[in-house]
């Protein structure tokens, strides 16, 4: 059975740092593309960040230069490594399968970018 | 970027009755367009990808047409657990350009 858990989200303050990981089982994480999309309270969703099977990244212009998005292909782990946070970055971060469209998606981590 | 819109932003429908939810992308996805529906506190679920084809246990109720601009995901018959908000995703320029629509939400009548 195909499962991506989150972990990682919390309260932290503008300019902080803070990273994300997503535990897959089922699947390959270094053998499939991987994406971050977030969704902010009340928002519709956002395409953050894809690591390609090959792993070769792309950023949404929102995050370039302050979100890196990698993987442990031993522990089949999915990370978002978030720098230099905005208020606006406050969302539910979910990892996804990507396949083109997203086949699975994890349960989510709230991130809350406040002083 | 491709702007995806979807209407109406709220559609209120009875159960049993049929929904019908649009998306427009603001220039040609050819068939690359998938559904997502979203349950509060839950993360989307695939419903449709390839414009048509219903993902591994999607319910036939749920149906999904169009190309190019114009999209329609069609419930049949609406059942309790259907209602929800629903975004069209175009994947036309992918990777990595992907964009969702904004949602609608179905709700009771």
């Amino acid at each position: 059975e195909v499962q991506l858990v989150e972990t990682g989200g919390g309260l932290i303050q503008p300019g902080g740092s803070l990273r994300l990981s997503c535990a897959a089982s089922g699947f390959s994480v270094s053998g499939n593309y991987m994406s971050w999309v977030r969704q902010a309270p009340g928002k519709g969703l956002e395409w953050v960040s894809l690591i390609y099977s090959g792993g070769s990244t792309n950023y949404a212009d929102s995050v370039k230069g302050r979100f890196t998005i990698s993987r442990d292909n031993s522990k089949n782990t999915l990370y978002l490594q978030m720098n230099s946070l905005r208020a606006e970055d406050t969302a539910v971060y979910y990892c996804a399968r990507a396949a083109y469209y997203f086949d699975f998606w994890g349960q989510g981590t709230l991130v809350a970018v406040s002083s | 970027e491709i702007v995806m819109t979807q209407s109406p932003a709220t559609l209120s429908v009875s159960p049993g009755e049929r929904a019908t939810l649009s998306c427009r992308a603001s220039q040609s996805v050819s068939s690359n367009l998938a559904w997502y529906q979203q349950k509060p506190g839950q993360a989307p679920r695939l419903l449709i990808y390839g414009a048509s084809t219903r993902a591994t246990g999607v319910p036939a109720r749920f149906s999904g047409s169009g190309s190019g601009t114009e999209f329609t995901l069609t419930i049949s018959s609406l059942q309790s657990e259907d209602f929800a908000v629903y975004y069209c995703q175009q994947y036309n320029n992918w990777p990595p350009g992907v964009t969702f629509g904004q949602g609608t939400k179905l709700e009771i009548k």
